[in-house]
């Protein structure tokens, strides 16, 4: 059984980074493609980027000058840091692999962590 | 970018209902179109991919169809467990992009 569970401060000051981690269990980070959403309150996704299995990243343009994701192997984790955040920035963030479902050498989100909520505030 | 709009933005049906949603995209995203399920306090959950093919384990009351710009998700008939939001996803063009959502609530 796959799992993923987000971690990190719930709380950061405006023009600092946010950093995230993501421990995955049940599967390799060196598998599949991995990647990072967010949702803030009360409204809908945004797809933040990714990191696939050769470990190169793709970042929406949106934040790609403020966003980097790794993976750390030897602990089979994910990170996200995101910097220069404001209060828009404020979010439930999820990790989740892309995998399980694929055509054309792309596939779905199969399976998420259950998120976190970062608060950007002073 | 391409950007997903979703129809209506609310639905108010009773248990038992059918549940028609509307997925509409700015330019043809192929066949890589896929449904998600969201319910309060949960990520969300893969219910359809490719338009049309249930994930693993979604009941048949579930069926996408579509091609091209336009798609429809439908429950047949609404199980309480059903009144959730839901987010169309497509994957054609990087970056992948979801709708507003369509919130399904009980009448």
């Amino acid at each position: 059984q796959v799992q993923l569970q987000e971690s990190g401060p719930g709380l950061v000051k405006p023009s600092e980074t946010l950093s995230l981690s993501c421990t995955v269990s049940g599967d390799s980070v060196n598998s599949h493609s991995w990647s990072w959403i967010r949702q803030p309150p009360g409204k809908g996704l945004e797809f933040i980027g990714y990191i696939s299995d050769s470990g190169s990243t793709n970042y929406n343009p949106s934040l790609k000058s403020r966003v980097t994701i790794s993976r750390d192997t030897s602990d089979n984790q994910l990170s996200l840091k995101l910097s220069s955040v404001t209060a828009a920035d404020t979010a439930v963030y999820y990790c989740a692999r892309r995998g399980g479902y694929c055509s054309g050498g792309t596939c779905e989100l199969d399976y998420w962590g259950q998120g976190t909520l970062v608060t950007v505030s002073s | 970018e391409i950007v997903l709009s979703q129809s209506p933005a609310t639905l108010s049906l009773s248990p038992g209902e059918r549940a028609t949603l509307s997925c509409r995209a700015s330019q043809s995203v192929g066949n890589y179109l896929a449904w998600y399920q969201q319910k309060p306090g949960q990520a969300p959950r893969l219910l359809i991919y490719d338009v049309s093919n249930r994930a693993t384990a979604i009941p048949a009351r579930f069926s996408g169809s579509g091609s091209g710009t336009d798609f429809t998700l439908t429950i047949s008939s609404l199980e309480p467990e059903d009144f959730a939001i839901y987010y169309c996803l497509q994957r054609y063009n990087w970056p992948l992009t979801f709708g507003g959502g369509t919130k399904v609530e009980i009448k």
